[in-house]
């Protein structure tokens, strides 16, 4: 089982402010890195999707970057809203025997306060 | 719409009592994939399916069978539960194992109970 890091834990913001994520993994083999966003009483929705080494993927105020080479990943948060609290979870793939298969983190829970 | 459809949504059930939670996509996705979610825990995965007819072992398959027989529908069993199994199971799907197109579709989950 390959290990996937999330820091922080959890994260408290007020309405306005700009936070970011980090998702560690093994630097070896990359394969993918996904980074999906879980509201309470719903279920994970994909974000992004990232292959390649440097990639900056960007979809309204959230905006993901890779860096395969030392194995991390930042979710960046540009002006955070209410509708922004949710867990977002990073998951990992790699070239090894289980190509493909993502391994998830425990997520980090972001609670914007209006 | 496209979607993953799981059911039931909730369930509380006793200990040895033979149960199914289903699991439905109606995207013609090859892969499907369980997991449970538990508290301080990342998704495990527990069963996986390439393909019709084709079914594997995640991290945790223990206490639990799968079974494909149509293309869209990926049913987890769990014939004798027992308390370890109380969590939150959701179904997922993609185009294939590594998701990479378009990341994985997940269902809208199951709480399970197991007294």
């Amino acid at each position: 089982i390959l290990n996937v890091e999330q820091s922080p834990q959890s994260l408290h913001v007020q309405e306005g402010d700009s936070t970011n994520f980090t998702c560690s993994f093994p630097s070896s083999n990359f394969y993918a890195l996904h980074w999906y966003r879980w509201e309470t009483a719903k279920s994970p929705e994909a974000l992004f999707v990232m292959t390649l080494n440097g990639d900056e993927k960007k979809k309204g105020r959230i905006s993901a970057t890779l860096n395969t080479k030392e194995g991390y990943s930042y979710l960046y948060i540009k002006g955070s809203q209410p509708e922004d609290s949710a867990t977002y979870l990073c998951a990992f793939s790699d070239r090894g025997s289980t190509l493909g298969r993502l391994y998830f983190g425990r997520g980090t829970q972001l609670t914007v306060w209006p | 719409e496209a979607q993953v459809t799981q059911n039931p949504r909730y369930l509380i059930t006793v200990t040895g009592k033979k149960l199914t939670v289903t699991c439905s996509q109606n995207m013609n996705h090859e892969y499907m994939s369980w997991y449970r979610q538990d508290p301080g825990l990342g998704l495990r995965q527990i069963y996986y399916s390439m393909n019709v007819e084709v079914t594997d072992k995640g991290d945790v398959p223990e206490g639990y069978k799968v079974s494909r027989k149509e293309k869209r529908n990926f049913p987890l069993i769990l014939e004798s539960p027992s308390p370890n199994q109380t969590s939150l199971y959701f179904c997922a799907s993609s185009w294939d194992r590594t998701g990479n197109t378009y990341g994985y579709t997940f269902g809208s989950g199951t709480r399970l109970t197991v007294v």
